[in-house]
């Protein structure tokens, strides 16, 4: 079981370039998120995905969009990359709670390290 | 709204002593708390949970308490070793949001020395 795995693992892009984050889970779960962490600020949810085929925003969603592509793969893409976005990106995916054997403890990948000069 | 707060964002102690970590809570009562550790240039490793309804849980050398009262989660490392050196995060429940979501406390960097 490799987890939750994330590509790339750094990333330099120019202001205004685009790009897209991949991230694929392999222990079925049901829920995937996209977070931001920055220094002082802690990790913050970008955007979320309950289920396969739904979508929604977190608490940070301006400049970027999600796509959950099928059960194993979420994806974040930045369409106009600014330096604020600057930034370390994780994956995170947990069990929904509907199971009920999860209090949505969340796996987390090791993160893509984005610089946007 | 919901707070989450890790009071210390440092803490420094020597090999085999105790060291207890401080989340609060306010405007919102958790059904639960999770703690995670994060080593540098990695993700967040799921570590307890602790339910409203449990007072204390323990896992190796590994102790986390939930005091509904005082708002408070304590999580303590026994006989601390150096290589217990990581950034430490308390999470809870967001209700705003989706039933899994969670937001996190800023985290609280401990260093063991031997």
């Amino acid at each position: 079981n490799a987890g939750v795995t994330q590509t790339p693992k750094f990333q330099v892009l120019k202001t205004g370039q685009s790009m897209t984050l991949q991230c694929a889970q392999d222990m079925n779960h049901n829920s995937m998120y996209w977070y931001r962490q920055d220094p002082g600020m802690g990790l913050r949810l970008i955007y979320y995905s309950a289920s396969e085929g739904t979508t929604d925003k977190g608490e940070v969603p301006n400049g970027y969009n999600v796509s959950r592509l099928n059960k194993r793969e979420f994806s974040l893409r930045l369409e106009s990359a600014a330096p604020s976005q600057t930034s370390v990106y994780f994956c995170a995916s947990s069990e929904s709670l509907q199971t009920g054997t999860s209090a949505g403890e969340q796996y987390f990948g090791p993160g893509t390290r984005l610089t946007v000069t | 709204s919901q707070k989450i707060e890790q009071n210390s964002e440092a803490l420094n102690i020597q090999e085999g002593k105790t060291a207890t970590l401080t989340c609060n809570y306010t405007n919102y009562s958790p059904a639960y708390l999770q703690w995670y550790r994060q080593d540098p240039g990695r993700g967040p490793v799921f570590l307890l949970l602790i339910r409203e309804n449990e007072k204390e849980k323990r896992k190796e050398r590994l102790k986390v308490t939930f005091d509904t009262t005082l708002k408070q989660s304590l999580f303590h490392i026994t006989a601390s070793q150096p290589a217990d050196s990581a950034t430490y995060l308390c999470a809870s429940r967001n209700y705003g949001g989706s039933q899994g979501n969670l937001i996190f406390g800023k985290g609280t960097k401990l260093s063991v020395k031997p």
